[in-house]
């Protein structure tokens, strides 16, 4: 099946530091969604973005279908950026199976 | 509100028992989704639907069950025969013109 995978595992960043976050997938995909999980658990939707570039406030996200990789980044980072950030892949547009990755676990201290 | 609603927040049950979770969602979407998320883990799919009495195995069915009778409610069925249930499970749904999943709030399961 097809394999997500994300780096870095783990990121400590100073507030108002910039990053960037890597998924990697192995096969073509039609759907890709990028989450961020908050401490309680909830998964909220930032970009869903097969291709192309998308900007949404201090984030933005990159995907470049032909070489398999996406690239969310976050500038400025807040400490409420902290949680565990998701790439998901799905071999279709619709009603399939998304698979996501291990996930970035990323901290910004104040 | 429109949106996803699970519940209980948090559940706690007896090896052996049987334990329903519920999901609810009044956003209208065909499709919803079962997920299971275990510490540091990204999330696993355990069940899914397209459309109402209707519904396929994800990749980690072994000891859940679902209906979908409705299409507002895919209840979650967590049965004795599952080894490991203690994980927090993800409730999602899609629109037909949507290609966004959106997630409900999770119940974490217990089970000891």
């Amino acid at each position: 099946g097809i394999q997500v995978e994300q780096s870095p595992p783990d990121l400590i960043l100073q507030e108002g530091a910039n990053s960037t976050l890597r998924c990697n997938f192995s096969d073509s995909v039609n759907n890709l969604q990028w989450f961020h999980q908050n401490p309680w658990g909830q998964l909220i939707n930032l970009f869903y973005i097969p291709s192309g570039t998308k900007q949404n406030g201090r984030l933005s996200a990159t995907t470049v279908a032909t070489e398999r990789y996406s690239l969310l980044y976050i500038s400025s980072s807040q400490t409420t950026d902290s949680g565990v950030y998701f790439c998901a892949v799905d071999l279709v547009f619709w009603g399939g199976k998304l698979i996501f990755g291990q996930g970035t676990e990323l901290s910004v201290k104040p | 509100d429109g949106g996803i609603t699970q519940s209980p927040k948090y559940l706690f049950r007896k090896e052996g028992q049987n334990v329903t979770l519920s999901c609810e969602q009044n956003l209208n979407h065909d499709a919803m989704y079962w997920y299971r998320q275990d510490p540091g883990q990204g999330l696993r799919l355990i069940y899914y639907s397209q459309i109402v009495n209707d519904f396929q195995k994800g990749d980690i069915a072994e000891g859940y069950s679902v209906s979908r009778e409705k299409k507002e409610s895919f209840p979650l069925t967590v049965t004795s025969a599952q080894k490991n249930p203690t994980a927090f499970y993800l409730c999602a749904s899609q629109g037909s013109s949507s290609y966004e999943q959106y997630f409900g709030p999770g119940t974490r399961l217990t089970v000891t």
